[in-house]
């Protein structure tokens, strides 16, 4: 079956040191793979995204992912966290781009000062 | 505006009442997605709309559930006999068409007492 699965469900991090959320998922193909941000009271803003080639991709705030087609992974990077880092993070998956798309449960991430 | 928008961002009801939960896609968006987020959970997918095909209702929970977009435009989300499983935050989110990242409102915040 289908999934998606971030092992993490609440992650702390010092502000300045560097951040990996991870993300796997399960699917017969290679999946159109997406992380999203989610602040509080707020909705979800697109981090990051990968279709095809590079398999490492930047995206807005600093972040990075990495796809891995041996590990099914899709993890999120940052190199130095920031205080305004603190939110709710979903690995999103899909195979066509449309009303296929499944979203993991969610890392919450926490930053101390 | 520029963005998703939704309305109300909250709502309180009594259980056994009816709702409606509206949201305002980005002008020219063809398709538009709901999504739940409950308590602790990932994004459930609800239903999706695209261009003048029928939806894909498909991730509706019960039938008391039902969506409707107008005009190609905006969608209006319905719960009637609201049950407390229903509290959620209700995410709206459109696209320029199928193929193309989905950008979220800040969603509806339901509570049902």
């Amino acid at each position: 079956a289908q999934s998606v699965t971030q092992p993490d469900i609440h992650i702390t991090v010092s502000e300045g040191a560097s951040l990996e959320l991870r993300c796997n998922y399960s699917y017969g193909a290679t999946p159109y793979l997406f992380w999203y941000v989610q602040s509080p009271g707020q909705g979800l803003q697109l981090l990051l995204k990968y279709f095809s080639g590079d398999t490492l991709v930047q995206g807005i705030k600093g972040f990075e992912a990495e796809f891995k087609r041996s590990q099914s992974s899709f993890n999120l990077r940052k190199p130095s966290v920031h205080w305004s880092d603190a939110a709710e993070y979903f690995c999103a998956v899909g195979l066509t781009l449309g009303n296929d798309m499944r979203f993991g449960a969610g890392t919450r991430l926490t930053v101390k000062p | 505006g520029a963005g998703v928008s939704q309305s109300p961002s909250n709502k309180v009801t009594e259980k056994g009442k009816d709702v409606e939960l509206r949201c305002d896609p980005i002008s020219g968006h063809t398709a538009l997605y709901w999504y739940r987020q409950s308590l602790g959970q990932g994004l459930e997918f609800l239903i999706y709309f695209q261009g003048n095909s029928a939806p894909d209702k498909s991730g509706l929970p019960s039938d008391r559930f039902s969506a409707e977009r107008t005009g190609g435009s905006v969608s209006t989300l319905t719960i009637q006999r609201t049950q407390q499983e229903d509290s959620a935050v209700y995410l709206c989110a459109s696209s320029l068409d199928s193929g193309q990242p989905q950008h979220f409102g800040d969603g509806t915040r339901l509570s049902i007492l």
